[in-house]
């Protein structure tokens, strides 16, 4: 596609129930990374993806978080028993080749998350 | 610990200039971006430092100093359309994006 999308655009849920958010990286770009924005907050890294394996899972708040991807394509992001501290912007980014140089990232719209 | 320090906000007059500032302190350093954040929309690339100087581009410069672990970004003539918020972000040793939590910009006419 042209862009990142990401869906859904806007999320609400109940406290413990599950989610799960999409996004379609710029197709052929093998980089994706997945960002929680909270309200006025800058970006907190959440999980990058090289390909479909994820070298560096380190900003994964709890085991409540998981993320996956099919090959050089769609990531999942999935939140478990969602609690009213994950409501935020969930943002996916895809880069080129995730390997430095003037390589940009390219953000999708996001995805607002409310848990009530 | 990695650490990216800029102002949390600031107010600037139309047609006027103004510079934002970022300080860092990473594992490594392998590129320093600024990006620009409209509320309520996704980031978008502004610019790109991996060398010491100014890099311009139209309205915006950005400059790296990276022995003295700074930055700034610079608009010129600057425009309503400019109130947004501003990212700075370092890609460290192993390569990965450490960001400041931003610089909210607002414009007066």
């Amino acid at each position: 596609g042209a862009g990142v999308s990401q869906s859904p655009s806007n999320k609400v849920t109940e406290k413990g129930k599950d989610v799960e958010l999409r996004c379609d990286p710029i197709s052929g770009h093998t980089a994706l990374y997945w960002y929680r924005q909270r309200l006025g907050q800058g970006l907190e890294f959440l999980i990058y993806f090289q390909g479909n394996s994820a070298p560096d899972k380190s900003g994964l708040p709890s085991d409540r978080f998981s993320a996956e991807r099919t090959g050089e394509s769609v990531s999942t992001l999935t939140i478990q028993r969602t609690q009213q501290e994950d409501s935020a912007v969930y943002l996916c980014a895809s880069s080129p080749w995730g390997s430095g140089g003037l390589e940009t990232q390219y953000f999708g719209p996001g995805t607002r998350l409310l848990v009530l | 610990g990695q650490n990216i320090d800029q102002p949390t906000e600031m107010t600037a007059t139309e047609g006027a200039i103004v510079q934002i500032n970022c300080t860092y302190q990473t594992s490594g350093f392998n590129g320093l971006f600024w990006y620009q954040q409209h509320a309520g929309e996704a980031p978008t690339f502004l610019s790109y430092n991996v060398l010491d100087g100014l890099e311009e581009k139209g309205r915006f410069s950005s400059f790296l100093s990276r022995s003295k672990g700074y930055s700034y970004l610079l608009l010129k003539e600057l425009q309503m359309k400019d109130s947004a918020s501003y990212l700075c972000a370092v890609r460290d040793s192993n390569y990965q994006l450490i960001w400041g939590a931003g610089t909210k910009l607002i414009i007066k006419p």
